[in-house]
């Protein structure tokens, strides 16, 4: 089945430990990228992979890192978390980054 | 110029009325325009995507009208059931694989 698989599914942490989320997906695709999802602002970017190695920065990267070392894994870093941070978190690929995206079910991060 | 405009913020329709959402975006290399259903505790799901060298695309139910000189894009839900509550986002991008911008949201809600 194809799929985008995001762990963990909830999180709860305190500020300044640094956490990682991860993201695989099997369906080969190129491109992968990161949202947060906050009420009343609908979904932004945060970082996107056009490919292996290929990383940029999308509407919201401050306080998150990525990185892509193999296709099916894009992993989010949040190296000292704070409590703005706190959101819905979703992964998503794309057979390119003009397609439409798989979205995975999401990681809801609380930073107390 | 990255910022992709959405409403209504809700909607409230009968059951086998018509839904209509409407989207308004900037940057005119955006050469791609999915909608997205999500429901509660879910990720995004695509529903239906255009692409602006056609004005309408139908599936089923669904119909994008898409007018390229106003970049407006519209959602249409015929005969809406209660199965179609649910948030619809709209977004755009383009084939540099550079940002999937999102709008807002629109939260849909049909009465039976």
């Amino acid at each position: 089945e194809a799929q985008v698989t995001q762990n963990p599914r909830y999180l709860i942490t305190v500020t300044g430990k640094k956490l990682t989320v991860t993201c695989s997906q099997n369906m080969n695709h190129e491109y992968m990228s990161w949202y947060r999802q906050d009420p009343g602002l609908g979904l932004r970017q945060i970082y996107y992979s056009m490919n292996v190695e290929v990383t940029d920065k999308g509407d919201v990267p401050e306080g998150y890192k990525v990185s892509r070392k193999e296709k099916r894994n894009f992993p989010l870093i949040l190296e000292s978390p704070s409590p703005n941070q706190t959101s819905l978190y979703f992964c998503a690929s794309s057979r390119t980054g003009g397609e439409a995206a798989f979205f995975g079910q999401g990681t809801r991060l609380t930073v107390v | 110029q990255q910022q992709v405009k959405q409403s209504p913020q809700s909607l409230i329709v009968q059951k086998g009325g018509i839904s209509i959402i409407n989207c308004a975006y900037e940057n005119t290399a955006f050469d791609y325009f999915p909608w997205y259903q999500q429901f509660p505790g879910k990720g995004p799901a695509l529903l239906i995507a255009i692409r602006p060298d056609v004005s309408e695309k139908k599936e089923g139910r669904f119909t994008i009208s898409f007018n390229k000189s106003a970049k407006q894009f519209s959602l249409h839900i015929m005969d809406s059931q209660p199965g179609d509550s649910a948030t619809y986002f709209c977004a755009a991008t383009h084939n540099y694989g550079q940002n999937f911008v999102f709008g807002p949201g629109t939260r849909l809600s049909v009465l039976p």
